[in-house]
């Protein structure tokens, strides 16, 4: 079993629609990351959060430390949010644990 | 220009030779990571070090070897290479110290091998 569980795998969404994204992990960690990979393959890092939750732009993020799950909303949703997204975890050391990831399509 | 950068961006080579993924970074970091990301899988982590004197091996270091020449620059070897280390290669950084939301990793473009 994997550290760290994504789901769905695969997510097609019309635009506009509200589109959540759920991690699961079964070890204690100091952190969890939410990562977007570009259809490109360029990866960039979205969130880090150890509580609560945090909002950029259409992204919501939160964490739920006592059930060990995240989600990742995006609001209004747009083709350009299109890609992979990827939950990670820190464990108390300087690594991380990634998960398969979600690939997002959405259409116009 | 870009903050971590990796040389070549796509490599097609054959089994048995040897070949050298480069990256670098003008971020200032002392921890740099190598990783790979195969289909279906999440990324792996190859080799890690938080300074040019500190090497450590990840979880599938087996084929593979690396070298911190300098605070910037961090380079993956494969002494061998062979068809199943065909993958997506990502060096990434960070800064040393674990202050609260200082634990971002910064990823560079990736570098496309195919072993043929």
């Amino acid at each position: 079993k994997n550290e760290v569980e994504q789901s769905p795998q695969n997510l097609t969404a019309q635009e506009g629609e509200f589109i959540t994204i759920n991690c699961s992990y079964s070890v204690g960690i100091s952190a969890l990351h939410w990562l977007q990979q570009h259809p490109g393959g360029g990866i960039v890092s979205l969130f880090m959060l150890s509580s609560g939750k945090k909002k950029h732009g259409r992204l919501i993020a939160t964490i739920n430390i006592q059930e060990k799950h995240s989600s990742l909303h995006i609001t209004a949703s747009h083709p350009r949010d299109s890609a992979v997204y990827i939950c990670a975890v820190s464990l108390f050391t300087d690594k991380l644990i990634f998960g398969t990831g979600t690939r997002l399509q959405v259409f116009p | 220009d870009a903050d971590v950068t990796q040389t070549p961006r796509n490599r097609i080579t054959k089994t048995g030779k040897r070949i050298m993924l480069e990256c670098s970074q003008t971020k200032g970091h002392d921890r740099m990571y190598w990783y790979r990301q195969d289909p279906g899988l999440g990324l792996r982590l190859i080799y890690y070090s938080f300074d040019v004197k500190d090497i450590n091996k990840g979880e599938i270091s087996d084929g593979y070897s690396v070298s911190r020449q300098a605070q910037a620059k961090f380079s993956l070897s494969l002494e061998s290479a062979i068809p199943n280390q065909t993958a997506l290669y990502f060096c990434a950084t960070a800064p040393r110290y674990r202050r609260k939301d200082t634990d971002t990793q910064y990823f560079g473009p990736g570098t496309r091998l195919t072993v043929l």
